[in-house]
């Protein structure tokens, strides 16, 4: 079975643009999580999609949004992009039904530059 | 508030040898999941083991073991017969409240020793 895959894996950006990340989640998996990881704040989840709709959201800004498709795949958005955007982006999915008990599968990332 | 907490930034451990990662949590919620997962330089972070806060016995896949002792909140790693590949961060992680919604700790790296 493939893994979870996300495109582009590295973006350079400069500031007040906006970026479109992508990622596919395994096979029949249903529920993909988004997080941002930077060496000062560490891992922070940012939203969770199931079903095409949201079903959880961290305490990020809205300029962070996302979407989910029909097919499971889901999109995250930035818009206008600051400095301290920058980071590696993963997405993770998951079946979606399991509660706090199953487990999340993450992607390679999307390593994200902001200039 | 839910919170993770690795106390130990980084191990140093000889390869073939065990060491144990350590990891504490704080919750209320008596239904949670316990998670670790390895992040190697690539950025992609593996799942290597899960536990569930009703689980009876310590979880184990391979020559990963998960050390559970729920009175004392604890969760600790204990990786067997290291090898140099093992050199990584590993992160703890927790799930609760039913949802999705992953806290991590700050990380552990590790480096094995040849």
């Amino acid at each position: 079975k493939a893994g979870v895959t996300q495109t582009p894996r590295y973006l350079i950006k400069t500031r007040g643009q906006q970026v479109t990340l992508s990622c596919s989640p395994i096979s029949g998996h249903r529920s993909v999580s988004w997080y941002q990881q930077t060496p000062g704040q560490g891992l922070q989840f940012l939203f969770e999609y199931f079903s095409e709709t949201q079903r959880n959201k961290g305490n990020f800004p809205g300029r962070f949004s996302g979407r989910q498709f029909s097919n499971s795949r889901s999109e995250m958005n930035v818009s206008t992009l600051e400095l301290g955007d920058s980071a590696l982006y993963l997405c993770a999915s998951s079946t979606g039904t399991g509660g706090n008990q199953e487990t999340q599968y993450f992607g390679p990332g999307t390593r994200l530059l902001v200039l | 508030a839910q919170k993770i907490t690795q106390t130990q930034p980084g191990m140093f451990v000889q390869e073939k040898e065990a060491v144990t990662l350590d990891c504490t949590y704080d919750t209320s919620d008596p239904s949670y999941g316990l998670f670790w997962y390895k992040q190697p330089s690539s950025g992609e972070m593996i799942f290597l083991i899960y536990q569930g806060s009703y689980d009876q016995q310590n979880a184990t896949e391979g020559r990963y073991s998960l050390n559970f002792q729920k009175a004392r909140k604890s969760a600790n790693l204990v990786i067997s017969a290291s090898q140099l590949g093992d050199s990584a961060m590993y992160f703890c992680a927790m799930t609760y409240y039913n949802n999705n919604d992953m806290r991590f700790g700050a990380g552990t790296r590790l480096t094995v020793k040849p």
